[in-house]
């Protein structure tokens, strides 16, 4: 089955302990990015990344980092959680040239 | 990409035809209409797209206007499991190294009813 999976998927958390949020999708999709989605704000992008080892910034990077060692797998890396990153993440991933793109399960994070 | 105008909520009965719409007329002519729908914190889910002409697929239809500049989504067969929050997107993403980047505005919150 075509799938986004994600780890945890829910966490709690307290400032500053650094933690890593997993992606991975079974689609050889070359691309693949996070969002996060907070009340009125709707989704925002994070990072994206085109294909292995390249990576680029959404709109709202600022504490957060990613990296693309593999096709398949996309890490969200969180090395000092603040409060103000208590969201909803969402990993996506796409072919290039398509149009469908899949969306993972969520992980809620609360940072205390 | 162009901004869309959907109406905040809906209601339709269950077994009815559910028909959102999306206005969008500033969309300019290489940008597609999408459709994502999102099922209470689950991960946006695609529908169905279009650039010009009407499409359908096993879930849904989608109409678009022969200027562009509106849409509608019809579920023709509404079912409590359609029960989510819709959006309308229009992008011109693709190959050669742009940004897949889906913008979500507010959407619309479908309820159907028994």
């Amino acid at each position: 089955e075509a799938q986004v999976t994600q780890n945890p998927r829910y966490l709690i958390t307290v400032t500053g302990k650094k933690l890593t949020v997993t992606c991975s999708q079974n689609m050889n999709h070359e691309y693949m990015s996070w969002y996060r989605q907070d009340p009125g704000l709707g989704l925002r992008q994070i990072y994206y990344s085109m294909n292995v080892e390249v990576t680029d910034k959404g709109d709202v990077p600022e504490g957060y980092k990613v990296s693309r060692k593999e096709k398949r797998n996309f890490p969200l890396i969180l090395e000092s959680p603040s409060p103000n990153q208590t969201s909803l993440y969402f990993c996506a991933s796409i072919a290039s040239g398509s149009y469908e793109q899949y969306f993972g399960p969520g992980t809620r994070l609360t940072v205390t | 990409d162009a901004k869309t105008t959907q109406p905040p909520s809906m209601d339709c009965a269950e077994g009815r035809a559910a028909n959102l719409p999306c206005n969008h007329s500033t969309i300019s002519g290489n940008e597609y209409v999408y459709w994502y729908r999102q099922i209470h914190s689950q991960g946006p889910q695609y529908i169905i797209h279009g650039l010009k002409n009407n499409e359908t697929n096993e879930m849904a239809s989608l109409i678009i206007t022969e200027d562009r500049k509106s849409s509608t989504l019809i579920l023709p067969h509404a079912t409590l499991r359609d029960t989510a929050v819709y959006y309308c997107i229009v992008t011109s993403f693709g190959s050669g190294g742009s940004n897949y980047k889906l913008t979500f505005g507010k959407g619309t919150l479908l309820t159907v009813n028994p």
